[in-house]
């Protein structure tokens, strides 16, 4: 079965500290991966896209692509109360999810602690 | 980001009652949105995958004839709930598809069925 899996957390990190979250996903031949936050009670907002091995950075935000150890990987630098939140791993999964939709991940509960 | 409106919010409605959720891309065309449905504190999980001018596709196990999809053109699609049940109710998020893989999504809709 194809699936996406996040440690559910919750992920407790000191604010300013940096906050990793991780992803694995089953099907090897996958080739976009998104970061998703939501807010609870929200509809999720996209972070990052990824789709080559290495990292992709934007502002506070890495995403890390391993696609050998088929790895996805989240960082947030200088973490902020406003970053707690459920962060959404997606991954295009071919063959699942559907011809062209995303397989979520359950999430990852952050707490940012002031 | 591209800015999907969904709509409404909020419903509730009584057994056996038939629901219309809207889902509008405001600033581009999109050939293809999704919906999604969200239990709480579980992922989202893909209903169905709704194309301008022909047959949505329907994930397994999700009922065509209960969840009527019509996307009728290039910047709405709607998703119908019909003869609701209790079990229904849930958070209904739409999406568009923009650039290759990259989705955004509505602020989606809270359906109380009593």
């Amino acid at each position: 079965q194809k699936e996406v899996e996040q440690n559910s957390g919750p992920l407790s990190v000191p604010e300013g500290a940096i906050a990793s979250l991780n992803c694995t996903y089953s099907d090897r031949v996958s080739q976009s991966f998104f970061w998703y936050r939501q807010y609870s009670g929200k509809s999720p907002e996209l972070i990052m896209s990824i789709y080559s091995n290495g990292d992709k950075e934007d502002g506070r935000f890495t995403a890390q692509l391993n696609k050998a150890s088929q790895y996805v990987s989240l960082l947030i630098r200088d973490s902020q109360p406003s970053d707690s939140a459920t962060y959404l791993c997606a991954v295009k999964l071919l063959g699942g999810g559907g011809a062209d939709g995303l397989t979520f991940g359950k999430g990852t509960h952050l707490i940012i602690q002031p | 980001g591209a800015v999907v409106s969904q709509h409404p919010s909020w419903v509730i409605c009584k057994s056996g009652t038939s629901v219309k959720i809207e889902c509008r891309s405001l600033d581009f065309q999109a050939t293809t949105m999704f919906w999604y449905r969200q239990f709480p504190k579980q992922s989202l999980m893909l209903m169905a995958t709704s194309n301008e001018g022909s047959k949505a596709t329907y994930e397994q196990g999700v009922e065509k004839d209960k969840f009527l999809i019509n996307h009728a053109s290039l910047t709405l699609s709607t998703l119908t709930v019909t003869s609701a049940h209790p079990e229904d109710s849930s958070f209904y998020i739409c999406s568009a598809r923009v650039n290759g893989d990259i989705q955004y999504f509505g602020a989606g809709t809270r359906l109380s069925v009593l």
